[in-house]
């Protein structure tokens, strides 16, 4: 199993472009979910899936959107990119069994700059 | 979470000593707590977690304490080797129908050889 993955791995945008940033899983998780990471801090949830079809803003949406286009895919779009949007990405997903604790496993990220 | 700027807290230890990360929690609901560990251009991967009914968890080399009283959370790393330098979070699940972790802001280890 790859487990999560993400693409790209890289990307440099300038001012106003917009562009997707895909990830998929392959462990037949329910749930997944987007973060950003700034320099020194902490993930913060930008939004999250609960499961196929459902979609729900976390910490920090403004400035996003995402699609879940199946169980296996969730993207997360910049409409157009802001200097404050530079950051790395991550996605995540679980399982998210009635009655078992939820573990969230992560993607290698995509490392974004915004000029 | 609450950010603490460019400068995540470090603990710097020898080769082969144990190591000992702290976290402290922020919601007395919390029932499910993560640590992942954080390698430079990587993303977070999973150490150990414990349920809020355990003070204690071992895994292989790792031990993580719960304190429910104090809200406090503790990594144990026995004989810490040079691989596992990395940062190292603590997350917690508020265990109502939130889907959401709450991530602390690090602590980055750095073994000495």
């Amino acid at each position: 199993n790859a487990g999560v993955t993400q693409t790209p791995k890289f990307q440099v945008l300038k001012t106003g472009q917009s562009m997707t940033l895909q990830c998929a899983q392959d462990m037949n998780h329910n749930s997944m979910y987007w973060y950003r990471q700034d320099p020194g801090m902490g993930l913060r949830l930008i939004y999250y899936s609960a499961s196929e079809g459902t979609t729900d803003k976390g910490e920090v949406p403004n400035g996003y959107n995402v699609s879940r286009l199946n169980k296996r895919e969730f993207s997360l779009r910049l409409e157009s990119a802001a200097p404050s949007q530079t950051s790395v990405y991550f996605c995540a997903s679980s399982s998210r069994d009635r009655g078992r604790p939820d573990t969230q496993y992560f993607g290698p990220g995509t490392r974004l700059t915004v000029l | 979470g609450e950010s603490v700027g460019l400068h995540l807290p470090t603990l710097s230890v020898q080769e082969g000593d144990n190591s000992i990360i702290n976290c402290a929690y922020s919601n007395s609901a919390s029932d499910y707590f993560i640590w992942y560990k954080q390698e430079s251009g990587k993303g977070p991967q999973f150490i150990i977690d414990i349920r809020s009914n355990m003070d204690k968890r071992q895994g292989q080399r790792v031990t993580v304490l719960l304190n429910k009283t104090v809200k406090h959370l503790s990594l144990q790393i026995a004989a810490t080797q040079p691989g596992d330098s990395a940062v190292y979070f603590c997350a917690e699940n508020i265990g109502d129908s939130s889907y959401k972790l709450i991530f602390g802001s690090g602590t980055r280890l750095l073994v000495r050889p």
